[in-house]
């Protein structure tokens, strides 16, 4: 079964819009991390957010929000007011369990446009 | 002041030639890891390798192989290159403690085309 899924291969959403993009992941550790990577037509992969397992607010940097639904097993990123140098692939991953070697799982990635 | 770097950035090569990919991290992180990115943008874990361990991904052919010379590199050498082998090869490396915890820094990545 797939670990880390993402449902939509692309998206558009205008300019200076929010725009949600989904995530759901599927593991049996209690202890696990998720993460959220862009990456621009450069290739470069861009660290954006995280959210610890336990932790109990949802985590926010700046322009993205993650929304954590433990229950439901989803990680959706959020990213409000939308800037045309938002567009790029964004990639959901999950780290399982605590140890520092352990490896990132990712999904199959979502391609935004951002339309002026 | 590059934190994660990858040399070559651009690869061509033929079939079953040997070719070694080279990244060197400055952040003094512990892990270090290889990823590759098929065609279809679909990035997969190969190696994670720390001072300790090595934690190779069973799917990996023994083909390729990490090699360590020090903590803070860790070169990809691949043996007898396939056509299959063409992809996009990030190194990336983290270290433990702070707010976003094992915070994974990827390297600027290396497109490796078999021909």
């Amino acid at each position: 079964a797939q670990k880390i899924t993402q449902t939509q291969p692309g998206m558009f959403v205008q300019e200076k819009e929010a725009v949600t993009l989904d995530c759901t992941y599927d593991t049996s550790d209690p202890s696990y991390g998720l993460f959220w990577y862009k990456q621009p037509s450069s290739g470069e992969m861009i660290f954006l957010i995280y959210q610890g397992s336990y932790d109990q607010q949802n985590a926010t940097e700046g322009r993205y929000s993650l929304n954590f639904q433990k229950a439901r097993k989803s990680a959706n990123l959020v990213i409000s007011a939308s800037q045309l140098g938002d567009s790029a692939m964004y990639f959901c991953a999950m780290r399982e369990g605590l140890n520092a070697g352990n490896m990132l799982t990712f999904g199959g990635g979502t391609r935004l446009m951002v339309k002026p | 002041d590059t934190a994660v770097s990858q040399t070559p950035k651009y690869l061509v090569t033929q079939m079953g030639n040997d070719k070694s990919i080279k990244c060197e991290q400055n952040l003094g992180h512990d892990t270090m890891y290889w990823y590759k990115q098929d065609s279809k943008k679909f990035l997969k874990i190969m190696f994670s390798y720390n001072n300790k361990e090595l934690i190779i991904n069973e799917t990996v052919p023994n083909r390729f192989s990490p090699k360590s010379p020090d903590k803070a590199h860790l070169n990809l050498h691949i043996n007898s290159l396939e056509l299959g082998d063409s992809a996009v090869y990030f190194c990336a490396s983290s270290q433990g403690g702070g707010r976003n915890l094992y915070e994974q820094y990827f390297g600027p990545g290396t497109r490796l085309t078999v021909t």
